[in-house]
């Protein structure tokens, strides 16, 4: 099956920093999303993007389908940003099963 | 607007005792996706499925977990005879007929004793 791959594993930064979360993954996807597991564990949706540029607020993402990787930036953190950052792709030709990747730990601190 | 609706929130069983999860999908969706989330990991399917048909369960063990979407009704996940490692949230999540967007559910932490 696909692989998907998030790096880094582990980020700290503090508030009011930069960051750009990775993606990678080793097939043709169909779509791709980002979501912000928060602390109480809820799943949010970020972006549904399975190509191009996309950007809400302080958050933008871009995928870049043909090089099966997408990105997301976070500018000007916030401690309400902590959290696990989870990609999910949909595997061309598969039954729109999402295959998560192992996420992104991100804690801001003051 | 309600969103994916899970219910119960948090469940606890005694070893041997059934779990029933339920899923309530987004106005206007007819695809329902179950995933189970093990304490530190992501999150892993389990199946898909659309009204009163089962469409993929390739992430479903063998034995003892069960689902189903009936014409009327939410959504169910069934687990009979529950051990202790069924302990984990189960993620419920939902698409439309033009979308493969999908948006999940609160999720049920299920513990067993």
């Amino acid at each position: 099956g696909i692989q998907v791959e998030q790096s880094p594993p582990d980020l700290i930064l503090q508030e009011g920093a930069n960051s750009t979360l990775r993606c990678n993954f080793s097939d043709s996807v169909n779509n791709l999303q980002w979501f912000h597991q928060n602390p109480w564990g809820q799943l949010i949706n970020l972006f549904y993007i399975p190509s191009g540029t996309k950007q809400n607020g302080r958050l933008s993402a871009t995928t870049v389908a043909t090089e099966r990787y997408s990105l997301l930036y976070i500018s000007s953190s916030q401690t309400t940003d902590s959290g696990v950052y989870f990609c999910a792709v949909i595997n061309t030709g598969t039954a729109s099963k999402l295959t998560f990747g192992t996420g992104t730990r991100l804690q801001v601190t003051l | 607007n309600a969103g994916v609706m899970q219910n119960p929130r948090h469940l606890v069983r005694r070893r041997g005792q059934e779990a029933r999860l339920r899923c309530s999908p987004m106005k206007g969706h007819s695809h329902v996706y179950w995933y189970r989330q093990l304490p530190e990991e992501g999150l892993k399917f389990m199946v898909y499925l659309q009204k009163e048909n089962i469409i993929d369960e390739s992430g479903m063990p063998k034995e003892r977990f069960s689902a189903e979407f009936p014409k009327e009704g939410p959504s169910i996940l069934r687990i009979q005879q529950v051990v202790r490692g069924d302990s984990a949230a189960y993620f419920c999540a939902s698409s439309g007929p033009r979308s493969t967007e999908a948006f999940f559910g609160q999720g049920t932490r299920l513990t067993v004793v």
